[in-house]
C-alpha cells in the first residue's frame, strides 16, 4: 500500500527567508512524486514531479523539492518565500506500477503562511 | 495545455433535490477521471474513479448510488448528488489524469455545494 504523510499541520516564514514543507511517503515500489498548491475556494495546481533522475526538481513559482530515497522523502523548498506563496500545499505519490487505473494518494495537506 | 474545466463552481439547492456537476478535460483525452471531496479540514478525500465507457470505482464508504458518476465521453464526466442532504455540503474537485505524460492529475476549480 502507498501511503504520504506531511507531518507539519502549519509552516511559519517571514518574507524573504527560506522555507521548507515536509513530505515523507511510503509505496511498495518506486515512487511518482508530485506537489500541489491550493488557493482559498480553488482547485489543486501542480507545481512539480518527481519521476526519476536528477534529485533536485524544480517547478512553478521558483520551488524546488529534493528526493531523498534512503530518507524517503521529498520536501518541498524555496529559497526565498513571497507573502504570495501563502496557501495550501499537498505532496502526493504514486506507485510506479503504471496502469490507468492506479491512484495518486495525498498527504493532509501543510498550510503555508508568510509573513510581511 | 492541460486545463480542467469544472462547473458550476458554487450551487445551493435544497434537501431532497439532486445536483450535478461537470468536469471537462478542454485541450486533452482523459480516459480517467477522479472525484475528490474536500473537508473544511482541508483533507482531500478520494470519492471514485472515473474510467470513460465503463462503470466507476468507488472507494470504501462512498454511496455509489448516491454519488453517481458517469464518463461517457474522453472529455466529460459528471458527479450527480442525489436527494442531497446537508451532511453533503461540501467542495467537490475533480481531476483528469494527463495521458502524455507521467499521469500527474490536473485539477478542476471545485464545486462548493451547500444543501439547505
Amino acid at each position: 500500500a502507498q501511503s504520504v504523510a506531511q507531518p507539519e499541520d502549519q509552516v511559519n516564514v517571514a518574507e524573504g527567508n527560506p522555507l521548507t514543507v515536509k513530505c515523507t511517503y511510503s509505496v511498495s515500489g518506486n515512487p511518482y512524486l508530485f506537489w500541489y498548491v491550493q488557493y482559498p475556494n480553488r482547485g489543486l495546481q501542480f507545481l512539480l514531479k518527481y519521476i526519476t533522475g536528477d534529485n533536485l526538481v524544480k517547478g512553478s513559482y521558483g520551488f524546488e523539492a529534493e528526493f531523498n530515497k534512503s530518507q524517503t522523502s521529498f520536501h518541498l523548498k524555496k529559497p526565498s518565500a513571497l507573502v504570495s506563496d501563502s496557501a495550501l500545499y499537498f505532496c502526493a505519490v504514486r506507485d510506479i506500477m503504471y496502469s490507468s487505473a492506479s491512484k495518486i494518494i495525498f498527504g493532509s495537506g501543510t498550510r503555508l503562511s508568510i509573513r510581511p | 495545455g492541460a486545463v480542467v474545466s469544472q462547473h458550476p463552481s458554487r450551487v445551493i439547492c435544497k434537501s431532497g433535490t439532486s445536483v450535478k456537476i461537470e468536469c471537462r478535460s478542454l485541450d486533452f483525452q482523459a480516459t480517467t477521471m477522479f472525484w475528490y471531496r474536500q473537508f473544511p479540514k482541508k483533507s482531500l478525500m478520494l470519492m471514485a474513479t472515473s474510467n470513460e465507457g465503463s462503470k466507476a470505482t468507488y472507494e470504501q464508504g462512498v454511496e455509489k448510488d448516491k454519488f453517481l458518476i458517469n464518463h461517457a465521453s474522453l472529455t466529460l464526466s459528471t458527479l450527480t448528488v442525489t436527494s442531497a442532504h446537508p451532511e453533503d455540503s461540501s467542495f467537490y474537485i475533480c481531476s483528469a489524469r494527463y495521458q502524455g505524460g507521467t499521469g500527474e492529475l490536473f485539477f478542476g476549480e471545485g464545486s462548493r455545494l451547500t444543501v439547505l
